[in-house]
């Protein structure tokens, strides 16, 4: 299974910026980071992924440490549309062929505060 | 496109009954897997399919069946439903595997009752 540790739930003001950390110490060197987001009551949804170097899209950044043992996801902007579940996800390393799905964990619930 | 499409939306069973969940994309997705999802919980993976032909079991499959006749459908077997298979279904589609970047679509989802 994908190893990767993040807080159960965040807190941020609205219009402020958000860090969403995420450790994956047992990384290895081909898993892709993603992150997926999931709103209620609907189905999760991509926001970004990468691999060695900082990706920026339109939802948010990802910024990866340079040892890949950890990353942070960041919204720049939070608004009242952006509390949900934040899923960081890797690739299952152990899988026995290349088709490996995604395995989320419980993700970090993000309230935001008018 | 209509993207991920998921019936029934909300369904109830009584014990030992048995349903299936239809799942298609029109998005030609190769890729095609069945998540539950308990209250509070994150996403557990069912069953997935590679291609047409082609289904594999995940981290809960007891309880389930799938099968992939076509590119476009993949339905959920629930046979003798159990209250433990209590949750919300996500069914979801993706145009590349794994081994790198790719992008999962989900469909809205469908939350089952057994009672």
């Amino acid at each position: 299974d994908a190893k990767t540790t993040q807080p159960n739930s965040m807190e941020s003001n609205e219009e402020e910026p958000v860090h969403l950390p995420c450790n994956h110490s047992t990384i290895s060197g081909t898993d892709y980071i993603h992150w997926y987001r999931q709103l209620p009551s609907q189905g999760p949804e991509y926001v970004i992924h990468g691999l060695t170097s900082n990706v920026n899209n339109r939802m948010a950044s990802l910024a990866i440490a340079e040892d890949r043992k950890s990353s942070t996801l960041i919204l720049h902007r939070a608004t009242l549309r952006d509390a949900a579940v934040y899923y960081c996800i890797l690739r299952d390393p152990l899988a026995r062929s290349g088709n490996t799905p995604l395995v989320f964990g419980k993700g970090t619930r993000l309230s935001v505060i008018a | 496109n209509a993207g991920v499409t998921q019936t029934p939306k909300f369904r109830i069973l009584k014990i030992g009954q048995s349903m299936t969940l239809q799942c298609a994309q029109d998005m030609n997705h190769n890729y095609m897997y069945w998540y539950r999802q308990d209250p509070g919980m994150g996403l557990k993976l069912i069953y997935y399919s590679v291609g047409a032909g082609i289904t594999d079991k995940g981290e809960v499959p007891n309880g389930y069946n799938v099968s992939r006749s076509t590119t476009e459908d993949f339905p959920l077997r629930l046979e003798l439903a159990a209250p433990s298979q209590t949750s919300v279904y996500f069914c979801a589609s993706s145009y590349v595997a794994f081994r790198g970047p790719g992008e999962l679509f989900f469909g809205e989802g469908s939350r089952l009752t057994v009672l």
